[in-house]
């Protein structure tokens, strides 16, 4: 059974609007994280989250942002989408947020905005 | 500048052959290391951690990390068809719940049968 869940695998966007994209993970992690992968960039550290709270923010628009609804859920909503913003996003967890936890990644949210 | 380099950008290895991937950062705030494998169409997934100067070995797979010089590099001996996919060297200063890990951007391991 996977055990990171990220819905839906694809997507398509038009310009200018919003989407969600789910995590949810089962692992009984603490921490969860977003990472973009686009055929431009390496994979990118977006947020990190620990215990429901951010820890970490390396988006520089505010058009990304992280939902933490429960403790193995972080969710992320993108709105005003543009082109540049087609990449696959990866959730990825560990069971803390410090040195030496091994981040678990799920199978991506492929998303193309056209 | 990226701060984690890998090179090269791709390698082929015959089936049974060694493959030898390397990796060096540029920010000395990195200090510990993960080589991550992603197969096509699937999420990165953990190969091996490397805090310490030296070698590690876990199975086929040998991880060296030279920290003076922050490189490390990832052998691996009898290299077989399934091991075809893109490796990821990740670094983290590893600064308490701050655990970001920096990419390269990937070699691509081609192992011909």
């Amino acid at each position: 059974d996977p055990k990171i869940i990220q819905k839906p695998k694809y997507l398509v966007a038009v310009t200018g609007s919003e989407k969600i994209l789910i995590c949810e993970q089962y692992l009984g992690h603490n921490a969860m994280y977003w990472y973009r992968q686009s055929a431009k960039k390496p994979l990118e550290f977006m947020f990190s989250y620990s215990y429901q709270k951010l820890m970490d923010n390396q988006t520089a628009s505010s058009r990304f942002q992280p939902q933490s609804s429960k403790k193995n859920h972080l969710d992320l909503q993108i709105t005003a989408l543009k082109p540049d913003d087609s990449a696959t996003y990866f959730c990825a967890s560990s069971q803390s947020g410090g040195l030496g936890a091994e981040q678990f990644f799920g199978p991506g949210t492929r998303l193309t905005v056209l | 500048q990226q701060k984690v380099q890998q090179s090269p950008e791709s390698l082929s290895v015959p089936e049974g052959g060694m493959a030898s991937l390397n990796c060096t950062s540029s920010d000395r705030n990195f200090q510990y290391f993960w080589w991550y494998r992603q197969h096509s169409g699937e999420g990165p997934k953990a190969l091996m951690s490397i805090f310490s100067d030296g070698d590690k070995k876990e199975g086929r797979f040998t991880a060296h990390l030279n920290k003076a010089s922050l490189h490390v590099s990832l052998h691996i001996r009898d290299s077989q068809p399934s091991d075809s996919a893109l490796y990821f060297c990740a670094a983290s200063d590893g600064g308490g719940s701050n655990a970001k890990l920096t990419f390269g951007k990937g070699t691509k391991l081609s192992v011909k049968s």
